[in-house]
């Protein structure tokens, strides 16, 4: 399963726009690109997946470029609630175990 | 339903118990998973279910851990004599085939 790489670490204000950036240089074919987010003493929440190109939902918006081997979650206008743990994964199409990282800790201040 | 549940939220215990964990799926998902997760770091993957049949486990699994999911509906993990490296948050989550896993709660599991 490929691995991924994203910051440790982020600082950001409230009602800006947060990009975080992952990288996978050695996805495959078949596999798409995870986000969730983790609140402490809580179970990882879904945020958006997509295999290219732009996925945008109620929450995020995923931008993927077209050699696929990174990846930007975009928070917009984050508030004190998104301050979270956030982890990219690299999915197999066939959905078995999740592979995950150290996640980005987003610390958003007022 | 309201999504993937887990139960108990915490449980603390003395080194050398037994502790078995409980997680009720989302209902139509016929895949789940057990995660293992502790402070700092991102959760690790234990072991997972296709309906009744455990098809993966992982070498974090030893000999004193066991999952079942008999009826492919609820899971249970259960730790015999546990010590203080099992504490950990324990994290079920379910999913159809090919897609997103969802998450419960947790299990936090404290060893003393």
């Amino acid at each position: 399963l490929a691995k991924t790489t994203q910051p440790i670490s982020m600082d950001s204000y409230e009602g800006q726009e947060v990009n975080i950036t992952c990288s996978h240089n050695n996805i495959a074919t078949n596999d798409y690109i995870t986000w969730y987010q983790q609140f402490p003493s809580q179970g990882p929440r879904f945020i958006i997946q997509g295999y290219k190109t732009k996925v945008t939902n109620e929450v995020a918006s995923l931008f993927i470029p077209a050699d696929r081997k990174s990846s930007t979650l975009s928070l917009p206008r984050v508030s004190l609630s998104d301050t979270a743990v956030y982890y990219c994964l690299v999915q197999a199409g066939n959905n078995r175990k999740l592979i995950w990282g150290l996640g980005t800790s987003l610390a958003v201040n007022p | 339903d309201t999504g993937v549940s887990q139960d108990p939220r915490h449980k603390i215990t003395k080194r050398g118990q037994n502790v078995t964990f409980r997680c009720d799926p989302i209902s139509e998902h016929n895949r789940l998973y057990w995660y293992r997760q502790t402070l700092g770091q991102g959760p690790e993957f234990l072991t997972y279910f296709q309906n009744e049949a455990q098809l993966e486990k992982s070498r974090l699994l030893s000999d004193r851990f066991s999952a079942e999911r008999p009826k492919g509906s609820f899971s249970t993990l259960e730790i015999q004599r546990t010590e203080q490296g099992d504490s950990a948050m324990y994290l079920c989550a379910s999913s159809s085939p090919g897609e997103t896993q969802y998450f419960g709660p947790g299990t936090r599991l404290l060893v003393l």
